[in-house]
C-alpha cells in the first residue's frame, strides 16, 4: 500500500516564525489533503491539493505530484496554530492513508 | 450548511458492553468513512460505505465490529463486547458523489472502556 512520511515529527517555534512541513508519498495519488488537529482533537480541513499550489491566509500548500511530495507553509505563526498537522492521500474514492503527523508547538 | 455530525461526542462503556457510534454525513454526501485514532497516533481507516452497501471494510477488525449505512438515517459503527483496547477516538468522514475525493471529518466520538 501507499506509504506516507511526514517531516519533521516535532517542531517548536516562537510566535511569528515561519515553518515548512513536508509530506512524501510512495505512489501516484489523486487525492491529497492537509489537516490540522487542534488540541481539542478536532480535525480541520486545510487544503485539498492533489497537485498545484493553493493559499489561504497565512497558510499555503504546494503538491508536486510527479515528484510525490507536498509542502505546507505556515507564515507568521500564532499560538492557535499549535497542534498536529496531518497529510493524507488516496487513490480514487477509497480510504485515505494518513501520515503520522507533525506536532507543532508555537511558543508565545 | 451543517458539517458531518457525530454522536455521542464522548461514550463510556464497561468491558463487555456494546458501543454504538452514529454519523450523519454532510447534506448531499453519499459516501461515509470511519477511522480510528489511538492515543498519540494518526488515523487508521476502518470501513467505507455508501447507502446500504459496504464498499471496503479492509480496516475493520474481524470480530465484534460492524458498520452500516441504511437508506434512511445515520451511519452506525457498532462495537460488541468492548475491551480496553477499543478505547480510542472514532472519526467519521463523508465525501460527495462527484469527481472530488475530498473527505470532510466530523468532531469524533471518544470511546473510553473501563
Amino acid at each position: 500500500g501507499i506509504q506516507v512520511e511526514q517531516s519533521p515529527p516535532d517542531l517548536i517555534l516562537q510566535e511569528g516564525a515561519n515553518s515548512t512541513l513536508r509530506c512524501n508519498f510512495s505512489d501516484s495519488v489523486n487525492n491529497l489533503q492537509w489537516f490540522h488537529q487542534n488540541p481539542w482533537g478536532q480535525l480541520i480541513n486545510l487544503f485539498y491539493i492533489p497537485s498545484g499550489t493553493k493559499q489561504n491566509g497565512r497558510l499555503s500548500a504546494t503538491t508536486v505530484a510527479t515528484e510525490r511530495y507536498s509542502l505546507l507553509y505556515i507564515s507568521s505563526s500564532q499560538t492557535t496554530d499549535s497542534g498536529v498537522y496531518f497529510c493524507a492521500v488516496s487513490i480514487g474514492d477509497d480510504k485515505i492513508i494518513f501520515g503520522k503527523g507533525t506536532r507543532l508547538h508555537i511558543l508565545p | 450548511n451543517a458539517g458531518v455530525m457525530q454522536n455521542p461526542r464522548h461514550l463510556v462503556r464497561r468491558r463487555g458492553q456494546e458501543a454504538r457510534l452514529r454519523c450523519s454525513p454532510m447534506k448531499g454526501h453519499s459516501h461515509v468513512y470511519w477511522y480510528r485514532q489511538l492515543p498519540e497516533e494518526g488515523l487508521k481507516f476502518m470501513v467505507y460505505l455508501q447507502k446500504e452497501n459496504i464498499i471496503d471494510e479492509s480496516g475493520m477488525p474481524k470480530e465484534r465490529f460492524s458498520a452500516e449505512f441504511p437508506k434512511e438515517g445515520p451511519s452506525i459503527l457498532r462495537i460488541q463486547q468492548v475491551v480496553r483496547g477499543d478505547s480510542a477516538a472514532y472519526f467519521c468522514a463523508s465525501s460527495p458523489p462527484t469527481d472530488s475525493y475530498e473527505q470532510y471529518f466530523g468532531p469524533g466520538t471518544r470511546l473510553t472502556v473501563t
